[in-house]
């Protein structure tokens, strides 16, 4: 069985610029959620794809877009790039079942991407 | 959104002693994880607590969940130098497993 996977490892861009990140999910799992840990913080929910759509987003702003593929890998795109937007990213995936309400599943994290925006 | 506090921030100790953690919110958990993160990975899961007054056993770690679900703590007996990592506590609300994540306690242990 294949763990959550996350590319690239590392990454350096330049404010106002704009970066994709990938996550492939865990055998079996069909949510993704993804994350942003700042240095020294807990990791703050940006948004959660549950069949290949949006659901659920934390506080974050429409320059964070997200995608989920039908194999249930999942996309973040972030544009004009910040100062602050330098985090380690996370993505998570879980084995939900239920088509209504969010259940209880353990969620399965990646390494993460380190991205560091100078 | 509710908050976690967990404290304390950082712990350094050596090895073999005992040390306990905590997390903290002013409202109900409706359950609560504890997760560690190692430098370089994505937080690992290493407990559940669903039930106030529960008390769940992890070899040498002790979780366990207020009477009230507004606390919890982690113990750990004879720590290791494999233990050094970041402890997060994290919860959810209503029906959905959105978790929300203290900043963490920073662990270090020294050989």
């Amino acid at each position: 069985e294949t763990g959550v996977t996350q590319s690239p490892t590392h990454l350096i861009k330049t404010r106002g610029q704009q970066v994709t990140l990938r996550c492939s999910s865990q055998s079996g799992h069909n949510t993704v959620s993804w994350y942003q840990q700042a240095l020294g913080q807990g990791p703050q929910f940006i948004f959660q794809y549950y069949r290949e759509e949006e659901n659920g987003r934390g506080n974050f702003p429409p320059r964070f877009s997200g995608l989920q593929f039908p194999n249930y890998s999942s996309e973040l795109n972030v544009n004009a790039l910040e100062l602050d937007d330098s985090a380690l990213y996370l993505c998570a995936s879980s084995p939900r079942t239920s088509g209504g309400a969010a259940r209880r599943e353990t969620q399965y994290f990646g390494p993460g991407t380190r991205l560091l925006v100078l | 959104t509710q908050l976690l506090e967990q404290s304390p921030q950082f712990l350094s100790i050596q090895e073999g002693e005992n040390l306990t953690v905590y997390c903290n919110s002013s409202s109900v958990f409706s359950s609560l994880q504890w997760y560690r993160q190692e430098p370089g990975e994505g937080p690992v899961l290493l407990v559940t607590v669903v039930t106030g007054g529960e008390v769940k056993k992890l070899k040498r770690l002790t979780f366990q969940f207020g009477d009230a679900r507004k606390d919890s703590s982690l113990h750990i007996t004879a720590a290791q130098t494999g233990d050094t990592g970041l402890y997060l506590c994290a919860s959810s609300s209503g029906g959905s497993y959105i978790p929300t994540f203290g900043r963490g306690t920073s662990l270090i242990v020294h050989p």
